[in-house]
């Protein structure tokens, strides 16, 4: 079962800024929120990662609540290419364990 | 750094007959590895994953199984399809000490 769950799907403006909600309320201590997204016919892409301090990239920045139960990636201006499916997932920086996806969000980025 | 390459990247094959996808890694050793499976407009199901030559897990109860013949060599095999093995098979590695999932390009079955 995933550790997360998602909205199935949201549609943003194009130019504004497009907020993902993730909820992880039973992440443990030892375990990093990963963002990928998946454009269509495409294997998933790594966006962001964090632990407990907002991270910000290139592509995104990752606001992570001070109880870690839930966190919201953020594309501060989002273009038509940023139409994808993103998923949240929770890991363990060395793990060995499976690593499952949720169903994701399906974000549509209108012209 | 870490490439994955599958193979093939599409394949048709008939009902009952037999499926061997492949992936190999490079740039890393003792990867995690693991093959999901994307039915159309659906997410990611894990199907296998391993830790090291010879050891998988399997999550889904199906006519598939899966072989670790060699440390950076996953295998996903089929002796007799069926039509819901249709999809979009997805192996990515997790690179220890950095956290980070990788996948390759995907392999594209249609099974008719």
């Amino acid at each position: 079962d995933a550790k997360t769950t998602q909205p199935p799907s949201m549609d943003c403006a194009e130019g504004r800024a497009a907020n993902l909600p993730c909820n992880h309320s039973t992440i443990s201590g030892n375990e990093y929120v990963y963002w990928y997204r998946q454009i269509h016919s495409q294997g998933p892409q790594y966006i962001i990662h964090g632990l407990k301090n907002n991270e910000t990239n290139e592509m995104a920045s990752l606001i992570i609540t001070e109880d870690r139960k839930s966190s919201t990636l953020i594309l501060p201006h989002a273009t038509l290419r940023d139409t994808a499916v993103y998923y949240c997932i929770v890991r363990a920086y060395f793990g060995n364990e499976k690593l499952t996806f949720g169903t994701g969000t399906r974000l549509t980025i209108i012209p | 750094s870490q490439t994955i390459h599958q193979w093939p990247a599409t394949l048709v094959q008939p009902v009952g007959s037999p499926l061997s996808l492949e992936c190999t890694v490079e740039g890393t050793s003792n990867p995690n590895l693991y093959w999901y499976r994307q039915a159309a407009g659906r997410g990611l199901q894990l199907l296998f994953y391993s830790v090291g030559i010879g050891q998988i897990s399997s999550e889904v109860p199906q006519n598939l199984s899966a072989s670790r013949p060699q440390d950076r060599q996953f295998i996903l095999s089929s002796k007799k399809l069926l039509l819901s093995d249709s999809g979009f098979y997805l192996c990515a590695l997790a690179g220890v000490g950095t956290g980070e999932l990788f996948f390759g390009e995907g392999s594209r079955l249609t099974v008719l």
